[in-house]
Protein backbone atom coordinates (compact mmCIF):
# COMPACT_ATOMS: atom_id res chain seq x y z
CA UNK A 1 0.00 0.00 0.00
CA UNK A 2 0.67 3.66 -0.01
CA UNK A 3 1.91 3.69 -3.59
CA UNK A 4 2.46 7.24 -4.81
CA UNK A 5 2.68 7.97 -8.82
CA UNK A 6 3.76 10.59 -10.91
CA UNK A 7 3.75 11.59 -14.55
CA UNK A 8 5.52 12.15 -16.78
CA UNK A 9 8.81 11.01 -15.66
CA UNK A 10 10.46 13.28 -17.11
CA UNK A 11 9.91 16.08 -19.74
CA UNK A 12 12.05 18.46 -21.69
CA UNK A 13 10.41 21.48 -22.93
CA UNK A 14 11.14 24.80 -24.46
CA UNK A 15 11.62 28.00 -22.77
CA UNK A 16 8.66 30.12 -22.28
CA UNK A 17 6.56 27.27 -22.36
CA UNK A 18 4.47 25.63 -19.34
CA UNK A 19 4.82 21.96 -17.88
CA UNK A 20 2.32 20.36 -16.12
CA UNK A 21 3.30 17.34 -13.31
CA UNK A 22 0.35 15.31 -12.11
CA UNK A 23 0.98 13.30 -8.72
CA UNK A 24 -1.34 10.43 -7.69
CA UNK A 25 -1.91 8.12 -4.45
CA UNK A 26 -2.83 5.35 -6.22
CA UNK A 27 -4.58 3.01 -3.44
CA UNK A 28 -4.83 5.68 -0.44
CA UNK A 29 -6.52 9.19 -0.47
CA UNK A 30 -4.51 11.85 0.25
CA UNK A 31 -5.66 14.73 1.83
CA UNK A 32 -2.36 17.06 1.90
CA UNK A 33 0.25 16.18 -0.65
CA UNK A 34 4.09 17.89 -0.53
CA UNK A 35 6.16 18.97 -3.48
CA UNK A 36 9.61 19.25 -3.29
CA UNK A 37 12.80 19.96 -5.28
CA UNK A 38 15.86 18.34 -5.56
CA UNK A 39 19.44 19.66 -7.08
CA UNK A 40 22.24 16.69 -8.14
CA UNK A 41 23.61 15.45 -4.86
CA UNK A 42 21.49 17.70 -2.44
CA UNK A 43 19.12 16.99 -0.09
CA UNK A 44 15.38 17.62 -1.07
CA UNK A 45 13.90 20.96 -0.87
CA UNK A 46 10.35 21.23 0.47
CA UNK A 47 8.43 23.83 -2.16
CA UNK A 48 4.71 23.99 -1.06
CA UNK A 49 1.91 22.07 0.90
CA UNK A 50 -0.85 20.92 -1.16
CA UNK A 51 -3.97 20.84 0.71
CA UNK A 52 -7.36 19.27 -1.08
CA UNK A 53 -10.26 21.91 -1.93
CA UNK A 54 -8.18 24.80 -0.39
CA UNK A 55 -5.10 26.74 -1.65
CA UNK A 56 -1.77 25.55 -1.70
CA UNK A 57 0.73 27.01 1.10
CA UNK A 58 4.01 27.77 -0.34
CA UNK A 59 7.59 28.23 1.69
CA UNK A 60 9.30 31.16 1.78
CA UNK A 61 11.27 31.74 -1.29
CA UNK A 62 9.05 30.38 -3.71
CA UNK A 63 7.04 31.86 -6.81
CA UNK A 64 3.43 30.93 -6.01
CA UNK A 65 2.36 32.67 -9.17
CA UNK A 66 5.57 30.39 -11.15
CA UNK A 67 4.48 26.72 -9.84
CA UNK A 68 0.97 26.66 -9.46
CA UNK A 69 -0.74 23.91 -7.40
CA UNK A 70 -4.20 22.20 -7.54
CA UNK A 71 -5.08 19.53 -5.43
CA UNK A 72 -8.46 18.98 -6.90
CA UNK A 73 -9.49 15.44 -5.41
CA UNK A 74 -7.92 13.55 -2.50
CA UNK A 75 -5.80 11.32 -5.10
CA UNK A 76 -4.64 13.57 -7.76
CA UNK A 77 -1.98 17.13 -6.93
CA UNK A 78 -0.54 18.94 -9.88
CA UNK A 79 2.44 21.48 -10.17
CA UNK A 80 2.10 23.81 -13.17
CA UNK A 81 5.68 25.45 -13.54
CA UNK A 82 4.34 28.37 -16.12
CA UNK A 83 7.06 29.84 -18.46
CA UNK A 84 9.82 27.81 -17.90
CA UNK A 85 13.19 28.73 -18.00
CA UNK A 86 16.58 26.96 -17.60
CA UNK A 87 16.98 27.73 -14.22
CA UNK A 88 13.95 25.47 -13.55
CA UNK A 89 15.52 22.95 -14.72
CA UNK A 90 15.28 20.56 -11.88
CA UNK A 91 14.36 17.39 -9.87
CA UNK A 92 10.30 17.84 -9.19
CA UNK A 93 9.53 14.97 -5.91
CA UNK A 94 6.18 14.49 -4.68
CA UNK A 95 4.88 13.02 -1.63
CA UNK A 96 1.31 12.30 0.62
CA UNK A 97 0.72 12.45 3.74
CA UNK A 98 -0.30 9.33 5.35
CA UNK A 99 -1.10 8.72 9.39
CA UNK A 100 -1.83 11.38 11.19
CA UNK A 101 -0.36 13.35 14.30
CA UNK A 102 3.29 11.92 15.86
CA UNK A 103 2.48 8.82 13.50
CA UNK A 104 2.59 10.42 10.33
CA UNK A 105 5.12 9.67 7.43
CA UNK A 106 5.20 10.72 3.81
CA UNK A 107 5.32 8.60 1.04
CA UNK A 108 7.03 9.57 -2.21
CA UNK A 109 6.18 9.90 -6.17
CA UNK A 110 9.04 8.59 -8.30
CA UNK A 111 10.18 11.93 -9.25
CA UNK A 112 10.06 14.16 -12.49
CA UNK A 113 13.02 14.95 -14.46
CA UNK A 114 12.19 18.51 -16.17
CA UNK A 115 15.00 20.16 -18.42
CA UNK A 116 14.35 23.52 -19.77
CA UNK A 117 15.89 24.25 -23.38
CA UNK B 1 14.23 26.62 12.43
CA UNK B 2 14.88 22.79 13.33
CA UNK B 3 17.69 20.96 11.31
CA UNK B 4 19.35 17.71 11.27
CA UNK B 5 22.89 17.12 11.58
CA UNK B 6 23.13 14.01 8.90
CA UNK B 7 26.64 12.06 9.24
CA UNK B 8 29.11 11.27 7.34
CA UNK B 9 28.31 12.77 4.18
CA UNK B 10 29.62 9.77 2.00
CA UNK B 11 30.87 6.09 3.04
CA UNK B 12 32.93 3.94 0.21
CA UNK B 13 32.55 0.79 1.59
CA UNK B 14 33.94 -3.08 0.69
CA UNK B 15 30.96 -4.88 0.07
CA UNK B 16 30.11 -7.32 3.14
CA UNK B 17 31.16 -4.69 5.82
CA UNK B 18 28.74 -3.15 8.18
CA UNK B 19 27.65 0.47 7.66
CA UNK B 20 26.37 3.33 10.34
CA UNK B 21 24.50 6.71 9.69
CA UNK B 22 23.38 9.17 12.36
CA UNK B 23 21.36 12.08 12.57
CA UNK B 24 20.98 14.77 14.77
CA UNK B 25 19.60 17.77 16.15
CA UNK B 26 19.06 20.75 18.71
CA UNK B 27 15.53 19.84 18.74
CA UNK B 28 13.96 17.44 20.81
CA UNK B 29 11.27 14.90 17.55
CA UNK B 30 8.54 13.12 18.40
CA UNK B 31 9.52 11.02 14.65
CA UNK B 32 12.73 9.93 13.04
CA UNK B 33 12.85 8.44 9.61
CA UNK B 34 15.05 7.09 7.75
CA UNK B 35 14.64 7.12 3.47
CA UNK B 36 16.70 5.60 0.70
CA UNK B 37 16.65 7.25 -2.50
CA UNK B 38 18.52 5.51 -5.29
CA UNK B 39 19.56 7.67 -8.65
CA UNK B 40 16.95 8.87 -10.18
CA UNK B 41 13.19 8.04 -8.14
CA UNK B 42 11.91 9.26 -5.30
CA UNK B 43 12.70 8.19 -1.52
CA UNK B 44 12.05 5.23 -0.27
CA UNK B 45 10.63 5.19 3.12
CA UNK B 46 12.82 2.56 5.05
CA UNK B 47 12.00 2.71 8.65
CA UNK B 48 9.60 4.62 10.47
CA UNK B 49 10.75 5.43 14.44
CA UNK B 50 7.99 6.80 17.15
CA UNK B 51 8.92 5.88 20.34
CA UNK B 52 12.06 7.43 22.04
CA UNK B 53 14.41 4.81 22.87
CA UNK B 54 12.75 2.57 19.99
CA UNK B 55 15.15 -0.20 17.72
CA UNK B 56 13.60 -1.42 14.63
CA UNK B 57 14.91 -3.46 11.89
CA UNK B 58 13.83 -4.01 8.43
CA UNK B 59 16.06 -6.91 7.08
CA UNK B 60 19.35 -6.31 7.09
CA UNK B 61 19.15 -2.77 8.63
CA UNK B 62 18.33 -1.35 12.34
CA UNK B 63 17.64 1.98 13.61
CA UNK B 64 17.43 3.85 16.49
CA UNK B 65 15.24 6.48 18.18
CA UNK B 66 17.84 7.79 20.72
CA UNK B 67 16.61 8.45 24.58
CA UNK B 68 17.09 11.98 24.08
CA UNK B 69 14.65 12.36 21.22
CA UNK B 70 17.47 14.38 19.28
CA UNK B 71 19.48 11.83 17.67
CA UNK B 72 19.16 8.66 15.82
CA UNK B 73 21.25 6.19 14.19
CA UNK B 74 20.63 4.01 11.27
CA UNK B 75 22.38 0.66 10.71
CA UNK B 76 23.02 -1.86 7.64
CA UNK B 77 24.63 -4.64 8.19
CA UNK B 78 26.95 -7.21 5.44
CA UNK B 79 26.38 -4.42 2.65
CA UNK B 80 25.36 -5.27 -0.74
CA UNK B 81 25.65 -3.39 -3.88
CA UNK B 82 22.57 -2.51 -3.90
CA UNK B 83 22.52 -0.76 -0.86
CA UNK B 84 24.36 2.24 -2.47
CA UNK B 85 22.28 5.52 -3.24
CA UNK B 86 21.32 8.25 -0.67
CA UNK B 87 20.12 8.02 2.85
CA UNK B 88 17.91 10.34 4.39
CA UNK B 89 17.01 11.02 7.96
CA UNK B 90 13.89 12.75 8.30
CA UNK B 91 11.73 14.36 11.04
CA UNK B 92 7.97 16.50 11.06
CA UNK B 93 8.35 20.33 11.86
CA UNK B 94 5.15 22.33 12.78
CA UNK B 95 4.22 23.82 10.02
CA UNK B 96 1.58 26.50 8.84
CA UNK B 97 -0.89 23.62 7.97
CA UNK B 98 0.14 20.68 9.53
CA UNK B 99 3.50 18.91 9.89
CA UNK B 100 6.13 18.90 7.52
CA UNK B 101 9.37 17.01 7.22
CA UNK B 102 12.51 18.61 7.37
CA UNK B 103 15.77 16.29 5.89
CA UNK B 104 19.29 15.70 6.81
CA UNK B 105 21.66 16.73 4.05
CA UNK B 106 22.11 12.74 3.36
CA UNK B 107 24.97 10.08 3.42
CA UNK B 108 26.03 8.96 -0.21
CA UNK B 109 26.76 5.03 0.05
CA UNK B 110 29.14 3.50 -2.22
CA UNK B 111 29.75 -0.31 -2.21
CA UNK B 112 33.02 -1.56 -3.86
CA UNK B 113 32.36 -5.56 -4.72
Amino acid sequence: GAVVSQHPSWVICKSGTSVKIECRSLDFQATTMFWYRQFPKQSLMLMATSNEGSKATYEQGVEKDKFLINHASLTLSTLTVTSAHPEDSSFYICSARVGAGYRETQYFGPGTRLLVL
Amino acid sequence: GQQLNQSPQSMFIQEGEDVSMNCTSSSIFNTWLWYKQDPGEGPVLLIALYKAGELTSNGRLTAQFGITRKDSFLNISASIPSDVGIYFCAGPTRGEYGNKLVFGAGTILRVKS
